[in-house]
């Protein structure tokens, strides 16, 4: 069964940076996109970005200037750094398989996404 | 658009059915995952696809899909379907494949 073990700092101050790392164990690394995800207190989920096997990264938009998001494939492993954390930053930091897949029929394709797999999250305060 | 949009709170009788929609242009596109979230706990993913339950999920969960609507259906609610719930989609806008969350319904199960 596969487990996602993340850690990372949990308090930070304005203008430090957020560093959290995401271990896989068990099953495949190669054949997934793994995902960071957070959750502010009380809010909904918002995706932060993701990576492949081969160090292929999408990130979200609103974020993109301060996020990068990085793979150890010799220890199954990926990491997430955030840049300039402000009181805005705080939430909990959730790490994710992403599995794809596609139905075919009636000659074109229909592609789906699933995150089938997260960690238990880290809590991540900025506070001076 | 780059948005799903869900209603912030639905109740339910218990045993009976509710459903809960997600609804989104990228729904045109590609179908919505779902995730169930208690009060403390990670997400937990109950259908995606068509109207895939991963292991474990129980068979009064099904999804479904029309036009720029998605659907959580889950008939004869239970006290432990109280929860949040969440679809997720990819948006086709710009020149890569985003992730986008719905903004999630809190069910109540009365």
């Amino acid at each position: 069964q596969v487990q996602l073990q993340q850690w990372g700092a949990g308090l930070l101050k304005p203008s430090e940076t957020l560093s959290l790392t995401c271990a896989v164990y068990g099953g495949s690394f190669t054949n997934y996109y793994w995902s960071w995800i957070r959750q502010p207190p009380g809010k909904g989920l918002e995706w932060i970005g993701e990576i492949n096997h081969s160090g292929s990264t999408n990130y979200n938009p609103s974020l993109k200037s301060r996020v990068t998001i990085s793979v150890d494939t010799s220890k199954n492993q990926f990491s997430l750094k955030l840049t300039s954390v402000t009181a805005a930053d705080t939430a909990v930091y959730y790490c994710a398989r992403e599995g794809r897949s596609h139905y075919y029929g009636s000659g074109t394709y229909s592609y789906y996404y699933y995150m089938d797999v997260w960690g238990k999250g880290t809590t991540v305060t900025v506070s001076s | 658009s780059s948005e799903l949009t869900q209603d912030p709170a639905v109740s339910v009788a218990l045993g009976q059915t509710v459903r809960i929609t997600c609804q989104g242009d990228s729904l045109r596109s590609y179908y919505a995952s779902w995730y169930q979230q208690k009060p403390g706990q990670a997400p937990v993913l109950v259908i995606y696809g068509k109207n895939n339950r991963p292991s474990g999920i129980p068979d009064r969960f099904s999804g479904s899909s029309s036009g720029n609507t998605a659907s959580l259906t889950i008939t004869e609610a239970q006290a432990e379907d109280e929860a949040d719930y969440y679809c997720n989609s990819r948006d086709s806008s710009g020149n890569h494949l985003n992730v986008v969350f719905g903004g999630g319904t809190k069910l109540t199960v009365l």
